[in-house]
């Protein structure tokens, strides 16, 4: 059973540049989602991706945007980067039957200057 | 919204030491509680618990959930240097299937 991998591992950007972030599912798993995890605080969810569409969406604004591809692998878009965007991006997946046990990636760490 | 409060915020233990980490939350429409080991950067999946008084026990490990109080404790005996970690838990409400975390606690075991 293959885990949840994260690409990049580590990646250091400019203020208002873009950013990429790729996630692939667990072997099994249809539904992906995306959390942002500053440092020395817990994770918080930004949204989360189901059948390739967005199915719950957190307390981010919308220069954060995702896709979900058709093998369940998804993308983490962020526009117009600020400071504050430096943090952990953890990918979870689960599948949409047991969507609460959600498995993590390794993340990528994302710094912004 | 919910909120989840996790205490204590750090821990300093010896090896064999039993640690006891609280959890405390509010939700509306209560599904589940997980926890979470983090280590470096993945967090590895511990437990889920859905019903009230049931322990569910992994090893070393245990957990327990008492929803009438709001609260659930990870339990963690003959500890040992690798239980060193931030151990975070989440909560999720029927109103969708985000996670909703707490601070964590950071545990440190000292040979």
């Amino acid at each position: 059973e293959t885990g949840v991998t994260q690409s990049p591992t580590h990646l250091i950007k400019t203020r208002g540049q873009q950013v990429t972030l790729r996630c692939s599912s667990q072997s099994g798993h249809n539904t992906v989602s995306w959390y942002q995890q500053a440092l020395g605080q817990g994770p918080q969810f930004i949204f989360q991706y189901y059948r390739e569409e967005e199915n719950g969406r957190g307390n981010f604004p919308p220069r954060f945007s995702g896709l979900q591809f058709p093998n369940y692998s998804s993308e983490l878009n962020v526009n117009a980067l600020e400071l504050d965007d430096s943090a952990l991006y953890l990918c979870a997946s689960s599948s949409i039957a047991q969507a609460s046990e959600q498995y993590f990636g390794p993340g990528t760490r994302l710094t912004v200057t | 919204e919910d909120k989840v409060v996790q205490s204590p915020l750090s821990l300093v233990v010896h090896e064999g030491d039993t640690v006891t980490l609280n959890c405390s939350y509010e939700v509306t429409n209560f599904r589940s509680l997980l926890w979470y080991k983090q280590e470096k950067k993945a967090p590895t999946f511990l437990f889920m618990l859905t019903s009230s008084g049931i322990e569910k026990k992994s090893g070393r490990l245990s957990s327990i959930l008492d929803k009438k109080e709001l609260f659930s404790i990870l339990n963690i005996t003959a500890t040992q240097t690798g239980d060193s970690a931030i151990y975070l838990c989440a909560v999720v409400s029927d109103a969708g299937n985000m996670l909703t975390f707490g601070g964590g606690t950071r545990l440190m075991v000292k040979p």
